[in-house]
């Protein structure tokens, strides 16, 4: 069973039009949800992290929310260079300190 | 300030030889990870190394695969016996330790022909 399911897989989106990318979990006992950004060939770029139901946080054009079941990553007006691949994270109480992240959301924005 | 350095960024070799892969966590991080990231599987971890504890090698593979951490600093992945299922990208990520946000390189992209 999957612990991390992130949605949709690809999203295409005009310039300033604003969509919401969503990851939902399994794990009981949620310890830290993490949002990274990936740019081809390079690594997970670290965005927020979110560590308890209820909890948001904002840089620029994105906000990201928690709840007991799902991570909304909120895009407000997007640019064309907020392309690039959106990975979602967790940790829980009873698994290890490393991250077990979903496949990702493929976003691109056309000018 | 400085980030995760990884070494080489390419690396292409034969079936069969054994490769070394080297991580520079970023300096006063106590944790330090390993990930692989290959087309079609994602992200998955590796192993785990925090202050002067046992390791988690919990997601190594086979034994193959091991991984040192010298010092508490530089750490270096070793694949031995490569195969071609090894060819992948290889990521390090760094953390002050705890649950606190990991910063990754950018990796080492390992091809075997």
């Amino acid at each position: 069973e999957d612990q991390v399911t992130q949605s949709p897989e690809a999203l295409r989106l005009q310039e300033g039009e604003s969509s919401s990318l969503n990851c939902s979990y399994t794990v009981s006992g949620l310890r830290g949800l993490f949002w990274y950004r990936q740019d081809p060939g390079k690594g997970p770029e670290f965005l927020f992290t979110l560590y308890s139901a209820g909890e948001e946080k904002e840089k620029e054009r994105l906000k990201a929310t928690l709840t007991k079941k799902e991570s909304f990553l909120h895009i407000t007006a997007p640019k064309p260079e907020d392309s690039a691949t959106y990975l979602c994270a967790v940790t829980w109480a009873t698994g290890r300190r490393a991250l077990t992240f979903g496949s990702g959301t493929r976003l691109q924005v056309q000018p | 300030g400085a980030g995760v350095s990884q070494s080489p960024s390419n690396k292409v070799t034969e079936k069969g030889k054994d490769v070394e892969l080297r991580c520079d966590p970023i300096s006063g991080h106590t944790a330090l990870y390993w990930y692989r990231q290959s087309l079609g599987q994602g992200l998955e971890f590796l192993i785990y190394f925090q202050g002067n504890s046992a390791p988690d090698k919990s997601g190594l593979p086979s034994d193959r695969f091991s991984a040192e951490r010298t010092g508490g600093s530089v750490s270096t992945l070793t694949i031995q016996r490569t195969q071609q299922e090894d060819s992948a990208v290889y990521l390090c990520a760094s953390s002050v330790g705890g649950n606190q946000p990991q910063h990754f390189g950018d990796g080492t992209r390992l091809s075997i022909l």
